[in-house]
């Protein structure tokens, strides 16, 4: 099992630019998320899917699009890049736990710098 | 407003010593989680605590989750080199299944 992946690992991007950042996972996870995180400031919640073709905002949702078209990817878009998007973006996802807090299982991360 | 205060934030000892991170909130929770994360990648569970009062440990690492579930704290016994890393709370409010909000993490250095 290659768990949770993450596409690309790096990427820098002029402001107004578009990128897409692709999640998938191979553990057959209902739950999906991507998260940011900056120094200081921890991880923040940035949307969510709790099954495929459903989505919710998170957090901190503004300037983010996703889809979950299928239950094994979760697509995390910037349709014009601001400066302030510069970040360590964490996709995770999670078992369907009927109440039980199970774990969440995190990607590597990817770095994206806008300039 | 940070809803999981964790402090210290930063915390540099030397191999040997004992530590303790603390986790506060004003509001409930159902459950609490602590993350450990390192550099170049993304956090990793250590345990997760449900019950009011609950004690557990992991090798030479204690969780507890206070009373009153407001509150955790994680305590390292003779902490090594391979401790080291960004330790990270975060837990599930009541009613709210899906989300875990997180602290901003205590980023610990233990030097040899």
């Amino acid at each position: 099992n290659a768990g949770v992946t993450q596409t690309p690992k790096f990427r820098v991007l002029k402001t107004g630019q578009s990128m897409t950042l692709l999640c998938a996972q191979d553990m057959n996870h209902e739950y999906m998320y991507w998260y940011r995180q900056d120094p200081g400031m921890g991880l923040r919640l940035i949307h969510y899917s709790v099954g495929e073709g459903t989505t919710a905002k998170g957090e901190v949702p503004d300037g983010y699009n996703v889809s979950r078209l299928k239950k094994q990817n979760f697509l995390l878009g910037l349709e014009s890049a601001a400066p302030s998007q510069t970040s360590v973006y964490f996709c995770a996802s999670r078992d369907y736990s009927g109440g039980t807090p199970n774990e969440q299982f995190f990607g590597p991360g990817t770095r994206l710098t806008v300039l | 407003t940070q809803l999981l205060e964790q402090s210290p934030q930063f915390l540099s000892i030397q191999e040997g010593e004992n530590l303790t991170v603390y986790c506060n909130s004003s509001s409930v929770f159902s459950s609490l989680q602590w993350y450990r994360q390192e550099p170049g990648e993304g956090p990793v569970l250590l345990v997760t605590v449900v019950t009011g009062g609950e004690v557990k440990k992991l090798k030479r690492l204690t969780f507890q989750f206070g009373d009153a579930r407001k509150d955790s704290s994680l305590h390292i016994t003779a902490a090594q080199p391979g401790d080291t890393g960004l330790y990270l709370c975060a837990g599930y409010q009541r009613g709210s299944n899906y989300k875990l909000t997180f602290g901003k993490g205590t980023l610990l250095t233990v030097n040899p």
